[in-house]
């Protein structure tokens, strides 16, 4: 059973251009999650997606961010116009959505921004 | 509202030596609480969860968690600390019937030779 899969890995970028980063939740699961990590930091939350639906994005800066979760494929995490601040580890997360149900992750997409 | 409280940001033991990690959560139902173990450039992974059953929850590798209502803790201790240990933790609290996880600061451990 393939856990939650996450590409790339990496992500290089030049100031102005956009990031798609892609996730695949687990089998079964339709409640994904995106998080960033900054270096020697937590994880902050970012979005919480349900298939087709945001269910909230209080994390998600209000401009050059976006995300989706189609009916077909997976997740995207779109960044357009990246900035250096934008640089960090983005991780996504799936549950079945059961209540109290752990949050199976991704390994990330360390995303630099030259 | 929920929140959880990781005492220590960084924890050094020598190899051998039992560990304790610190986690106090604060929350007004029930919670769920989880350990995830993060190694450098990995993802999380379940250590183990409380989900109001048994008050000692055995985890993955060694870990166990103990859930103490009186003291509003549930610290992740394991006997004897190995090298592959050294990582960071992060104490995971969720209000039952919600979707919002809430993620502690996370502790690193340094696992001495």
């Amino acid at each position: 059973n393939a856990g939650v899969m996450q590409n790339p890995r990496h992500l290089v970028r030049r100031r102005g251009q956009e990031a798609r980063l892609r996730c695949s939740p687990m089998k079964g699961h339709s409640h994904v999650y995106w998080y960033r990590q900054l270096p020697e930091e937590g994880l902050k939350f970012m979005v919480y997606l349900q298939k087709e639906n945001i269910i909230d994005e209080s994390g998600m800066p209000k401009e050059r961010f976006s995300a989706e979760f189609p009916k077909e494929g997976p997740s995207i995490l779109r960044i357009q116009q990246v900035v250096r601040g934008d640089s960090a580890a983005y991780f996504c997360a799936s549950s079945p959505g059961t209540e109290n149900s752990p949050l199976h992750f991704g390994n990330g997409t360390r995303l630099t921004v030259t | 509202a929920q929140s959880v409280t990781q005492l220590d940001s960084h924890v050094s033991v020598s190899e051998g030596t039992p560990v304790l990690l610190r986690c106090n959560y604060s929350s007004s139902y029930s919670p769920s609480l989880f350990w995830y173990v993060q190694h450098p450039n990995k993802g999380l992974q379940l250590l183990l969860k409380y989900t109001s059953a048994a008050t000692l929850v055995k985890g993955i590798n060694g870990f166990e968690a103990e859930f103490k209502k009186s003291e509003t803790s549930f610290h992740l201790t394991k006997p004897s600390a190995h090298m592959s240990d050294a990582a960071e933790y992060f104490c995971v609290v969720i209000k039952g019937g919600t979707y919002k996880y809430i993620f502690g600061t996370g502790t690193r451990l340094k696992v001495l030779a």
